[in-house]
Formats: C-alpha cells, structure tokens, sequence
C-alpha cells in the first residue's frame, strides 16, 4: 500500500500483558514518529526516529514503554505490563524530511484498550 | 510539552459561514503546520507555512504566520458539514527535533 500502516487496529489487553503495536511507513520516508492520543485530546509525541540517528526518546512516559525501527523502515512500540492509564489510540507517522520540516503522512491509529 | 495551543477548544458555526481557529507557540519554528483528524481516523495533512512566510492559499483554507507574535491562524471560508472536525496545528524547529502537536480545536458545522 501506499500509506502508512499500522496493526492492530484495535488491540484488548488484560492490565499487567505485554503489547506490541507495529508501524510500517511509507517506502523511502527517513522519519518515523509514534504518538499517543487519548479520548478527546491532542497528540502526546513519544518517540521519534530520523534516518540512522539514535532516536528522540523524550515523549516516553516510563520505561515500560519503548521502541526500535528495524532496517530504518518498520518499527514496534512495545509497552509492557499495561496499565488501565495506557488505553489511548497510538498513531505512527512518517515523513520524507528530518526535523519536522516536511509533511507527516499518518497511519489510522491502533487502539489500545487495558482492562 | 506542548509547543502549540489552538483556540477556541471547540467552535459550532453554521453551514456557509466562515471558521477562524489560532495556534500560539513558545519557541522559534522553521515551518507550521495544520492537521485535520475527523473522528477515530488519522490525522491528514492541509497546509505547511514556512518561517519566512506570512500567508498561504489552499481552496477554501487560507493560513496566516505572525512569527513576531508567535502565532498562526486557519480560515476556512464557506464551510460545509464535511468541514466538521478536529484541527491541530503543529510546529517544526528543524534541525533533530520532530513536530510537536497542539492540543486541537474541534469544529462543528451545524447544516
């Protein structure tokens, strides 16, 4: 496909489970950003990934959260032991310029739900 | 943190009216941007504004930049049920940093 893809697109996990979210940009696009968007709000950014460079970690909010792009094209956010607080839609984006300097192509999101 | 703040929160206009929505930033920007989400879908893209522009055209959506008084605003003239949404805007610095998000205006056009 041409845009970028996310799955799963809904995900209901029981709280203290593990879950991997994947995002696969589109072809070509250096820069890759997850972001966490509760019910009603803005966009949380988490984390960010720019061509080889080591990631922009800043957004995550524990360290139970991280995430690794493997080849410089997909990546998996893992969260691990969820929380009732980590049920939001997670949106990966990805962009053909570094530092923001370009258009972000989004994905539709994979919603997390903890029970 | 939070570069950009929209306002108003949320606007209901009526169908053919005119919406304006403004986004304040903190810092200095290499370009601003404005995103459009309608419910439980993606963000998509509208219109970027670069650091060294005052005014950009796209159809209906007009953005102005005011990099002195850190702010950008959105217009989007005679608007239709379709229009109903939420609007981030959203500011690049360049450099290593990504995009950093406001916390969006959600508009509702009333037909």
């Amino acid at each position: 496909g041409a845009g970028v893809s996310q799955s799963p697109s809904n995900k209901v996990t029981e709280k203290g489970k593990d879950v991997e979210l994947r995002c696969d940009p589109i072809s070509g696009h250096t820069a890759l950003y997850w972001y966490r968007q509760s019910l009603g709000q803005g966009l949380e950014f988490l984390i960010y990934f720019q061509g080889n460079s080591a990631p922009d970690k800043s957004g995550l909010p524990s360290d139970r959260f991280s995430a690794e792009r493997t080849g410089g094209s997909v990546s998996t956010l893992t969260i691990q032991r969820t929380q009732q607080e980590d049920s939001a839609v997670y949106l990966c984006a990805s962009s053909l310029g570094a530092g923001g300097t370009g258009e972000l192509f989004f994905g539709e999101g994979s919603r997390l739900t903890v029970l | 943190s939070q570069q950009g703040e929209e306002d108003p929160q949320a606007l209901s206009i009526q169908e053919g009216e005119n919406a304006t929505m403004n986004c304040s930033y903190k810092t200095s920007i290499n370009n601003l941007q404005w995103y459009r989400q309608n419910s439980g879908r993606g963000l998509v893209h509208l219109i970027l504004i670069r650091s060294n522009e005052r005014e950009k055209h796209s159809g209906r959506l007009r953005v102005t930049l005011d990099t002195s008084k850190k702010s950008s605003s959105l217009l989007i003239t005679a608007s239709r049920a379709a229009d109903t949404a939420s609007y981030f805007c959203a500011t690049g610095r360049g450099g290593a940093d990504g995009l950093t998000f406001g916390k969006g205006t959600h508009l509702i056009i009333q037909p």
